[in-house]
């Protein structure tokens, strides 16, 4: 495999469930990112981590909860969510957060919460 | 603080017609520019890039120069597909990350 992979592609939960999404990047890179798109907004960048160390935080509510076990590897802990956050799940890596040069970006993972 | 400014859409053309994506940014120093496309489904992807004032950078026909007087970074193309049906953002990178543009989207018919 190549590139970033997000799983699931598509996921729908219902607001007392709790689930994961994943993100798994072959690019040797070391900065990852979590970015959610929802429709008629500005994507809204949500977590950053550099090196496994988380660097940014935006703002976002604790019924997001991110893990970074390596470099290679994401995770987005969801529990508790509301409809509002029903949208598209982006993640992105790049060579160095400090510096950040091309993203490349994962196809997303689409959360549907009911 | 920096930001980006780009175009409303959706932006709607015939094939062959010609396309400019406005954007402009307020950032501090001389950052690298970059346009970034999401076609339907997928995740956004690279387009072009410019690292400097007065760089064109340029792929799969589209065009953009980094104006440091005017402080924009508009994308052009002289002559659209159906295929380049997409979303477009122009994007500033900055420590740990990235200010996007709100997207404009295209649509291209045949």
């Amino acid at each position: 495999e190549t590139g970033v992979t997000q799983t699931p592609r598509h996921l729908v939960m219902g607001m007392t469930n709790k689930k994961s999404l994943k993100c798994e990047q072959h690019l040797g890179h070391n900065a990852m990112y979590w970015y959610k798109q929802s429709a008629k907004k500005p994507l809204e960048l949500m977590f950053v981590y550099n090196f496994k160390e988380q660097t940014e935080n935006n703002s976002v509510p604790s019924r997001f909860s991110p893990e970074c076990p390596n470099s290679s590897h994401l995770f987005l802990h969801l529990h508790t969510l509301q409809p509002e956050d029903s949208a598209l799940y982006l993640c992105a890596s790049s060579q160095d957060g400090r510096d950040t040069g091309e993203l490349f970006f994962g196809e997303g993972s689409r959360l549907t919460v009911l | 603080g920096d930001s980006v400014t780009q175009m409303e859409g959706p932006v709607t053309l015939s094939e062959e017609a010609f396309l400019t994506i406005n954007c402009t940014y307020t950032a501090t120093g001389y950052p690298s520019l970059f346009w970034y496309v999401q076609y339907p489904g997928e995740g956004l992807q690279l387009l072009l890039k410019a690292t400097k004032a007065d760089d064109k950078g340029s792929n799969k026909g589209f065009e953009a120069t980094y104006r440091k007087e005017t402080t924009s970074f508009h994308l052009e193309k002289g002559s659209v597909q159906v295929s380049d049906s997409a979303v477009y953002f122009c994007a500033l990178p900055g420590t740990y990350k990235y200010i996007f543009g709100t997207g404009t989207r295209l649509k291209v018919l045949a």
